[in-house]
């Protein structure tokens, strides 16, 4: 069964630092790895979707990789904002399971001025 | 349009009344998903439909009932529910149910059910 890790569960961070959110999973065997972020009571906005073959997609500010060997994958923001505070969850698309996807349980940002 | 727009935003309902929540898209995706989330917690999978069909129910109880009347529509049906069923409800989509794709999320339905 795919288990979906993130770490740290929170951060917080001065205004302008540079940081990285991590997730780790078990099994290898994935179609895609997407991040998204959620404010509170929100819904999901997807940040980046990296396909299994990639190892890297950029957007603005973020950058995320994906090493799918050693189950893991990291999400870079670089000069963070306070308009970045929100949790920030990947979600693993798998092979076996019917396709479906397996959430972490989030890393909660917050950026204070 | 790159939206899922989820209708409505708050539902408080009685443990007797019958309620639905609405979900459309018009990104031409055709395959849509159901999320429960609790506070605090990740989404959890309830339903997924592809081309209007129900292709995945993850055990949820009968007095949830989805419905996907067409392509960009799908509805999910109240009645009877408990006050543990409180969550925010999340519709989305992907292009297809070829695994490759992302989703696109709604900004949800909070319901309380008291």
């Amino acid at each position: 069964k795919q288990e979906v890790t993130q770490i740290p569960a929170a951060l917080s961070v001065p205004e302008g630092e540079n940081l990285v959110l991590n997730c780790s999973f078990t099994d290898s065997a994935i179609y895609n790895l997407q991040w998204f972020r959620q404010d509170p009571g929100k819904g999901l906005t997807s940040l980046l979707l990296i396909q299994s073959s990639q190892r890297e997609q950029t957007s603005g500010r973020l950058n995320a990789s994906l090493d799918k060997s050693s189950g893991r994958s990291t999400l870079y923001i670089a000069a963070s904002q306070p308009g970045d505070s929100a949790t920030y969850l990947c979600a693993v698309r798998q092979y076996t399971n019917a396709g479906k996807s397996t959430f972490g349980d989030g890393t909660t940002l917050t950026v204070k001025p | 349009d790159t939206e899922v727009t989820q209708t409505p935003k708050h539902l408080v309902m009685g443990m007797t009344n019958k309620k639905s929540l609405k979900c459309e898209q018009h990104m031409g995706h055709r395959a849509m998903y159901w999320y429960k989330q609790k506070a605090k917690k990740p989404p959890e999978l309830m339903f997924v439909y592809s081309y209007e069909k129900l292709s995945i129910n993850e055990s949820v109880p009968s007095r949830f009932s989805p419905e996907c009347p067409n392509s960009s529509l799908l509805n999910l049906h109240l009645h009877a529910l408990q006050p543990e069923d409180s969550a925010l409800y999340l519709c989305a989509s992907s292009q297809d149910l070829p695994q490759s794709y992302g989703y696109t999320f709604g900004s949800g339905t909070r319901l309380t059910v008291v």
